[in-house]
């Protein structure tokens, strides 16, 4: 089975562009996360959807983020303008409403804006 | 609000032998779920061992297992005959039972191995 599924995988940017960073869930899974991990500030969640409805978007740093889930099999988090201190790893999770729930990691971006 | 702490940065362990990753939490639920979460160089987080607390039997996955004190807010993780693989970045990690469904992390255990 394929895991999740996170694109582009490195992104290198210059300041004040628009930056767009794509997940697709694990296939029957509901939940969908985004977290993001800094030297600074660690792992932290970002946003969280629902059956494609967010739940938390507490951690969303300003309004230069913004997050979508259109479908159950796609979900996009744009930066707009960038700034340099966005540079970090963001990962996508999914889970499952059964069982223990663990969520399930994609492999990240590594996004560097300069 | 929920914390996770982790309060060795760095660890290191010979190869075959054993080691303890320490995490302790702070909440006031009674029902929630913790886990540990490996993360090596590739920097994909990994899921080692997960543990309910209303589960009073400690968790076990192969060489993995955890010493869950739910009194004392204490999750520790011990890994036995450590090998090469294992070195990576360890997370310790809390999730509701109920409701909100997001992790909050610990800061990091960083494991090396000693061949």
């Amino acid at each position: 089975d394929a895991g999740v599924i996170q694109s582009p995988r490195h992104e290198v940017t210059e300041m004040g562009q628009e930056v767009t960073l794509r997940c697709k869930p694990i296939s029957g899974h509901n939940s969908l996360f985004w977290y993001r991990q800094t030297m600074m500030r660690g792992l932290e969640l970002l946003i969280y959807f629902n059956n494609n409805v967010p739940i938390d978007d507490s951690g969303m740093p300003e309004d230069r983020f913004s997050a979508k889930m259109p479908n159950a099999s796609f979900s996009t988090l744009k930066i707009q303008p960038s700034e340099p201190r966005d540079s970090a790893v963001y990962f996508c999770a999914s889970t499952s409403q059964r069982g223990l729930r663990e969520q399930y990691f994609g492999p990240g971006t590594r996004l560097t804006v300069t | 609000a929920q914390t996770v702490t982790q309060s060795q940065p760095e660890m290191s362990v010979q190869e075959a032998e054993t080691v303890t990753l320490s995490c302790t939490y702070d909440t006031s639920e009674s029902d929630y779920y913790l886990f540990w979460y490996k993360q090596p160089p590739s920097r994909q987080m990994i899921l080692v061992i997960r543990q309910e607390a209303y589960k009073q039997q400690n968790a076990t996955e192969n060489r993995f297992s955890v010493n869950f004190q739910k009194a004392a807010k204490s999750f520790s993780l011990k890994i036995s005959d450590s090998q090469l693989g294992d070195a990576a970045m360890y997370f310790c990690a809390y999730r509701e039972y109920f409701g909100n469904e997001k992790l909050t992390f610990g800061t990091g255990t960083r494991l090396t191995i000693i061949p």
